[in-house]
């Protein structure tokens, strides 16, 4: 089945820096990659998603991007705000309906 | 529109019991999947169903099991309880597949 790693598990930024997270997947079949943000205490939120047949997209501070080839995929959060705080799971599916997810990214942005 | 709800919030049961967990979706969402959470293990896939049918199966043991109901309700039953069952069991809802919305949680304590 399909393993997706995410790394770093933890990450510190300073308020207004960039922070990026990476994940690698096995299954080149996998076609549909969604970032999630939880919380403490919370739902995971669908905060943006990419398909295989684009490379990169943006929704105002953050953005993802796909190398197939390479079969990774990044997020990246600009001019982070505290609120920013969480942990973010990254995770991968090839039907729509069955998902793997990385072990997440403890985020604190600090003040 | 109404989020995802899950009932009860939160469970405390015995080992060797069994426990029964509700899942509500987004009306008009007609997949229903659920993932245990754990901090060692992350988010993993138990099942995932769609108007009744069971399309996807996790890794997980057979006392897992769940079911569709015709409103896209969905339950989920967990037998012969083990201390390693204590999780945040999450379901998540969408609309055939791929964007998932998830519910709050019902927090499992196995003593």
């Amino acid at each position: 089945g399909e393993n997706v790693e995410q790394h770093p598990s933890t990450l510190s930024v300073q308020e207004g820096d960039s922070a990026v997270i990476k994940c690698t997947y096995s299954d080149s079949a996998s076609n549909y990659f969604p970032w999630y943000k939880q919380e403490l205490g919370k739902r995971p939120q669908l905060i943006i998603d990419i398909r295989s047949n684009v490379g990169e997209k943006k929704d105002q501070r953050i953005a993802v991007t796909l190398n197939k080839t390479a079969k990774h995929f990044s997020l990246h959060i600009t001019e982070t705000q505290p609120e920013d705080s969480a942990v973010y799971f990254c995770a991968a599916s090839n039907t729509g309906n069955q998902f793997y997810f990385g072990t997440g990214t403890s985020l604190t942005v600090i003040p | 529109k109404a989020g995802v709800t899950q009932t009860p919030r939160y469970l405390i049961k015995t080992r060797g019991q069994q426990v029964t967990l509700s899942c509500s979706p987004i009306s008009g969402h007609r997949s229903v999947s659920w993932y245990q959470q754990t901090p060692g293990q992350g988010l993993q896939f138990l099942f995932e169903y769609f108007s009744e049918t069971q399309r996807n199966k996790g890794n997980f043991p057979g006392r897992f099991s769940g079911r569709q109901f015709s409103n896209s309700r969905s339950e989920m039953n967990v037998s012969t309880l083990e201390l390693g069952d204590s999780a945040l069991y999450l379901c998540a809802s969408s609309l055939w597949g791929y964007e998932q919305y998830f519910g709050p949680g019902t927090r499992l304590t196995v003593t």
